[in-house]
């Protein structure tokens, strides 16, 4: 079975540090990765993914995650900060060949102080 | 705007009630998820639809029921409404072949308070 996993609950940064919001993944097959943010009271918005090729994926609003076979993890990181980033973020991983089923994590609220 | 839409927005009702709740998809996609999240939760899925048909079932109560009708608009029925339903309900859509490795898109969200 499919599955992503998010270790941490929360990640504190501080605005202009470097961030990065850690997902490990467990899939059979090619693995179909996925980053998603959700504001306050919002749906989640699609931040970007991972299908083939470069390792590195460039996403919305600077983001950018790598995605590491080896380690089975795709990690979203962004140079630097801003407080507007403050938000819980979701990896999830699609299931192309059962019913395209998506297995999202459990979220980690990145808080970004001034 | 995702292009998803979802109402209503917020609902308030007691227990023991019945609420539906409605989902338009993307123009052009065929599949709509449900997804429940409640307070300071993940996202638990619920039910996937593929152009009128169901396709997958996750931790979905007996109490709810969905269907998709063949404008592809999905409704999600709560019924015997207990105050642990309180939540977030959102809808997602996607096209659904395989083989396509195009992301979710979702709704903002019908907000469910259970008094």
């Amino acid at each position: 079975a499919q599955s992503v996993a998010q270790p941490e609950d929360q990640v504190n940064v501080a605005e202009g540090n470097p961030l990065t919001v850690k997902c490990t993944y467990s899939v059979s097959g090619n693995p179909y990765l996925f980053w998603y943010v959700q504001y306050p009271n919002r749906g989640l918005q699609f931040l970007l993914k991972y299908i083939t090729g470069d390792n590195l994926v460039k996403g919305s609003y600077g983001f950018e995650a790598e995605f590491n076979k080896s380690q089975t993890s795709f990690h979203l990181k962004k140079p630097s900060a801003l407080v507007s980033d403050s938000a819980l973020y979701f990896c999830a991983v699609r299931d192309l060949y059962n019913f395209n089923k998506f297995y999202f994590g459990s979220g980690t609220k990145l808080n970004v102080k001034p | 705007d995702s292009g998803v839409t979802q109402t209503p927005k917020h609902l308030i009702t007691a227990t023991g009630q019945r609420v539906t709740l409605r989902c338009s998809p993307r123009s052009g996609d065929l599949s709509v998820y449900w997804y429940q999240q409640s307070l300071d939760q993940g996202l638990q899925f619920l039910i996937q639809y593929y152009n009128g048909e169901e396709r997958a079932k996750g931790n979905i109560l007996e109490r709810f029921s969905a269907q998709q009708f063949p404008d592809l608009h999905s409704e999600l029925n709560l019924s015997s409404l207990e105050l642990g339903d309180s939540a977030l309900y959102f809808c997602a859509s996607s096209v659904a072949a395989s083989g396509i490795t195009g992301e979710l898109f979702f709704g903002e969200g019908s907000r469910l308070t259970v008094l």
